[in-house]
């Protein structure tokens, strides 16, 4: 069945450090992929998404882009802030359905 | 906006006891609700999808009168684990959406579940 695999945390950097954390998924067809981030305390948001391959997703500094080559959705940001520190999940889902389906969470720590 | 909440954030209980969990949309009418639970340092995995007024559907996999799901209204679903085990433990989260707000689905904070 699908899946998404993301890298294990934490993801610890200094303010202002390049963020990259991997997310690579298994599906049939061409599935929408997804990056949720999860502050303390709070729920799930949608950070951003992609529709269809090679579609770059940006939001706040964010960006990924849909690779099926490599069926890949890395998530970048070139300046990371004390304030992004939070859970970052992948996720993916077919066409025309609500389904998501989760990486385990990437846990990132930004320190001043 | 698009906020929802859910209650408690974390509870405690025996063995054999049943438990509810509140999953509230504040300022939007959520047509479709879910439910996901989460065991540690593993993946979001979705339990059941519920519309609101008619039964939910569940997952394969997940026992449809182990696990009680009611979407009464346009702003509440709630989750009850009835006979709970030590096993079932773990993190719910629910999200809703609505059709007038697009596909995007927002998530509440989540409730830890532990029985002893």
């Amino acid at each position: 069945g699908d899946s998404v695999t993301q890298m294990e945390g934490p993801v610890t950097l200094s303010e202002e450090a390049f963020l990259t954390i991997n997310c690579t998924y298994t599906a049939t067809g061409y599935p929408s992929l997804f990056w949720y981030v999860q502050y303390p305390g709070e729920g799930l948001q949608l950070l951003l998404k992609a529709t269809k391959a090679d579609d770059k997703g940006s939001n706040k500094g964010f960006e990924a882009t849909y690779r099926k080559e490599t069926t890949s959705f890395h998530l970048e940001k070139g300046s990371v802030q004390v304030s992004d520190s939070a859970v970052y999940f992948c996720a993916l889902s077919q066409y025309n359905t609500d389904k998501l389906i989760f990486g385990t969470g990437t846990r990132l720590q930004v320190f001043p | 906006g698009a906020v929802v909440s859910q209650h408690p954030s974390r509870v405690i209980c025996k063995s054999g006891t049943s438990v509810k969990i509140e999953c509230r949309s504040l300022d939007f009418q959520a047509t479709t609700m879910f439910w996901y639970r989460q065991f540690p340092k593993q993946s979001l995995m979705l339990m059941a999808t519920s519309n609101e007024g008619s039964k939910a559907t569940y997952e394969q996999g997940v026992e449809k009168d182990k696990f009680l799901i009611n979407h009464a209204s346009l702003t509440l679903s709630t989750l009850t684990v009835t006979s709970a085990h030590p096993e079932d433990s773990s993190f719910y989260i629910c999200s809703a959406k609505s059709l007038r707000l697009g596909e995007t689905q927002y998530f509440g904070p989540g409730t830890r579940l532990l029985v002893l």
